[in-house]
């Protein structure tokens, strides 16, 4: 069964405290894995996309790698303002069709 | 970047009234819109999967009568909540994607829908 799950549910953080989020897949006829950021009330807005092994994606302080089995995101010195939920989704294709998978999010909290 | 508008961003209605959600792709065209119903602290749940000039395709447990979902262009889908209950209320959000392969889905903003 294709799943996704994410690690940890929760994290704080102090402010300048690097860490990393964890994102691990079993999938068939992976087609991409995507991370989006969710702040509360509002829609999830896409970070970033990765499609094979060894691929990372950087944008200001995050870092998104991806392996056959899992993906990370790294946070180098986060400060309060990346306190968000961080979602990770992937896109499976199975007989033609495709779908997303979500994982569950990790509700991170940076304090300053 | 893709730009996905949702309106209303809140709605309050009164029990059995019926609610219409719109959902636009701002500066590309989405064959396919999904619909999401997220419950606090929990993660997405997709209700549907609307295809332009077709059948949206409901997920198990979802009421298609219910759920009324209509894609009449390749830039509007909107989502009906009809004979809305208070067990209705929830965060609604609907996405699209500029492809149906390896592409990310870009989502609204979403709708706070309260049914008194």
């Amino acid at each position: 069964e294709d799943q996704v799950t994410q690690s940890p549910e929760a994290l704080r953080l102090q402010e300048g405290e690097s860490s990393s989020l964890n994102c691990s897949y079993t999938v068939s006829g992976l087609r991409g894995l995507f991370w989006y950021r969710q702040d509360p009330g509002k829609g999830p807005e896409f970070l970033f996309t990765l499609y094979s092994a060894g691929e990372e994606k950087e944008k200001e302080r995050l870092k998104a790698t991806l392996t056959k089995k899992e993906s990370f995101l790294h946070i180098t010195a986060p400060k309060p303002e990346d306190s968000a939920t961080y979602l990770c989704a992937v896109q499976a294709e199975t007989s033609g069709t495709y779908k997303y998978i979500f994982g569950t999010g990790t509700r991170l909290k940076v304090l300053a | 970047g893709a730009v996905v508008s949702q309106h209303p961003s809140w709605v309050i209605c009164k029990s059995g009234t019926s609610v219409k959600i719109e959902c636009r792709s701002l500066d590309f065209q989405a064959t396919t819109m999904f619909w999401y119903r997220q419950f606090p602290k929990q993660s997405l749940m997709l209700m549907a999967t609307s295809n332009e000039g077709s059948k949206a395709t409901y997920e198990q447990g979802v009421e298609k009568d219910k759920f009324l979902i209509n894609h009449a262009s390749l830039t509007l889908s909107t989502l009906t909540v009809t004979s809305a209950h208070p067990e209705d209320s929830s965060f609604y959000i609907c996405s699209a994607s500029r492809s149906s392969y390896n592409s990310p889905l870009h989502f609204g903003n979403g709708t706070r829908l309260t049914v008194t």
